[in-house]
């Protein structure tokens, strides 16, 4: 069946560090693919989508591309704030009548920023 | 402003009881769900509606219960019969249940039994 995986967490960095986080999924169409953020205590919020291969999705200094051949969505940053500390999820859905429209998430992805 | 509501954003339950969360909706969205998040698993889909009047077990609907009466609400009932009901709920929405676009989420009710 269809599924995501992340890489496992915490991910602890220093402030201004690269951040990396490795997002594969297993799909047998053409999913729609997402990241979503979740500060403390709080729901989530959608950080960037890209709905079709090669798409690249940014928002706030984050990026990931839709790599079909690797099916792959990695989250990249080039430099990371305290602010950014929260629960990173990589998400997949499909488009389409025959389909729920649900998400199905990766386990998510804890980010540690220090000062 | 346009959003998803989830209440209360804390609920405490004795084992044995019923318990009922509320999510509305203002965004005119057809598609609402719910999901259940625990520690290190992500987030599990328990029911879900794409229409008024219709709803669908998810993954994990055993023990819950729903109904959608209205397009803007879809509330969640946890019944005895939940096993371990401990958990972060989050209540989602969607324009199309068949669009690639993504979902909104409330800010979740965290529910303790006791």
């Amino acid at each position: 069946g269809d599924s995501v995986t992340q890489m496992e967490g915490p991910v602890t960095l220093s402030e201004e560090a690269f951040l990396t986080i490795n997002c594969t999924y297993t799909a047998t169409g053409y999913p729609s693919l997402f990241w979503y953020v979740q500060y403390p205590g709080e729901g989530l919020q959608l950080l960037l989508k890209a709905t079709k291969a090669d798409d690249k999705g940014s928002n706030k200094g984050f990026e990931a591309t839709y790599r079909k051949e690797t099916t792959s969505f990695h989250l990249e940053k080039g430099s990371v704030q305290v602010s950014d500390s929260a629960v990173y999820f990589c998400a997949l859905r499909y488009p389409g009548s025959s389909n729920t429209g649900k998400l199905i998430f990766g386990q998510g992805t804890t980010l540690q920023v220090k000062p | 402003d346009g959003g998803i509501t989830q209440s209360p954003k804390y609920l405490f339950r004795k084992e044995g009881q019923n318990v009922t969360l509320s999510c509305e909706q203002n965004l005119n969205h057809d598609a609402m769900y719910w999901y259940r998040q625990d520690p290190g698993q992500g987030l599990r889909l328990i029911y879900y509606s794409q229409i008024v009047n219709d709803f669908q077990k998810g993954d994990i609907a055993e023990g819950y219960s729903v109904s959608r009466e209205k397009k803007e609400s879809f509330p969640l009932t946890v019944t005895s019969a939940q096993k371990n009901p401990t958990a972060f709920y989050l209540c989602a929405s969607s324009r199309l249940p068949e669009g690639p676009g993504e979902l909104f989420f409330g800010e979740g009710s965290r529910l303790t039994v006791l």
